[in-house]
């Protein structure tokens, strides 16, 4: 199993230009996550997909569209980039904690590190 | 809304232990979890512990949970290099799937 995949791994936009991040997995999990991690703050969640064809945002979703494809896939896209956007930006996929009713492990991608000047 | 605070770094020596530690403000945290970063990487959790648990041991790790004061800690033993890494904390609500994450303890061991 490769895991959580991302590509690109690196990438430098100029102000106002477009972009996809992709994130790809294939544990068959239902749920996916965006984060963005900026030195000091962790890791803030931009958007979530509970399950195949649902999208919800989360903390951080401005300047920020995503798309759950199918069960696989999830993207991040920015329409518009801007300084304020330059982060890492890291994909996680998650399954139920052993044994447990509730509660989860996540599983993260490599990260996307992203530049805008 | 829930708040999770580390201090950001930690410098131990190699063979002694490091103690991480972490508050949070959610009284409701269900789950509570630490999660290992290292250079260039994604996450990967490392343990997590239930709300009504004090003390979970796996291996070098131990983690110690004060609900009343909403205090949780990560020791390892034995640090070794290969620990050098950056530890989050992170909490859980209810059935809530979103973590709130702590910003990070960069540890360094140092030979």
């Amino acid at each position: 199993n490769a895991g959580v995949t991302q590509t690109p791994k690196f990438q430098v936009l100029k102000t106002g230009q477009s972009m996809t991040l992709q994130c790809a997995q294939d544990m068959n999990h239902n749920s996916m996550y965006w984060y963005r991690q900026d030195p000091g703050m962790g890791l803030r969640l931009i958007y979530y997909s509970a399950s195949e064809g649902t999208t919800d945002k989360g903390e951080v979703p401005n300047g920020y569209n995503v798309s759950r494809l199918n069960k696989r896939e999830f993207s991040l896209r920015l329409e518009s980039a801007a300084p304020s956007q330059t982060s890492v930006y890291f994909c996680a996929s998650s399954e139920a904690l052993k044994g447990a009713a509730v509660g989860e492990t996540q599983y993260f991608g490599p990260g996307t590190r992203l530049l805008v000047l | 809304g829930e708040d999770v605070e580390q201090s950001l770094f930690l410098s131990v020596r190699e063979g002694d232990s490091s103690v991480i530690n972490c508050t949070y403000t959610d009284s409701s945290s269900t789950y509570l979890y630490w999660y290992k970063q290292e250079p260039g990487a994604g996450l990967q959790l490392l343990t997590y512990i239930f709300s009504n648990m004090d003390m979970k041991q796996d291996q070098r790790l131990t983690v110690l949970l004060n609900k009343k004061d909403k205090h949780l800690s990560l020791r390892i033993a034995d640090t070794q290099t290969g620990d050098s890494a950056i530890y989050f904390c992170a909490e859980s609500a209810g059935s809530a799937r979103q973590l709130t994450f702590g910003s990070g303890t960069q540890l360094t061991v140092l030979p």
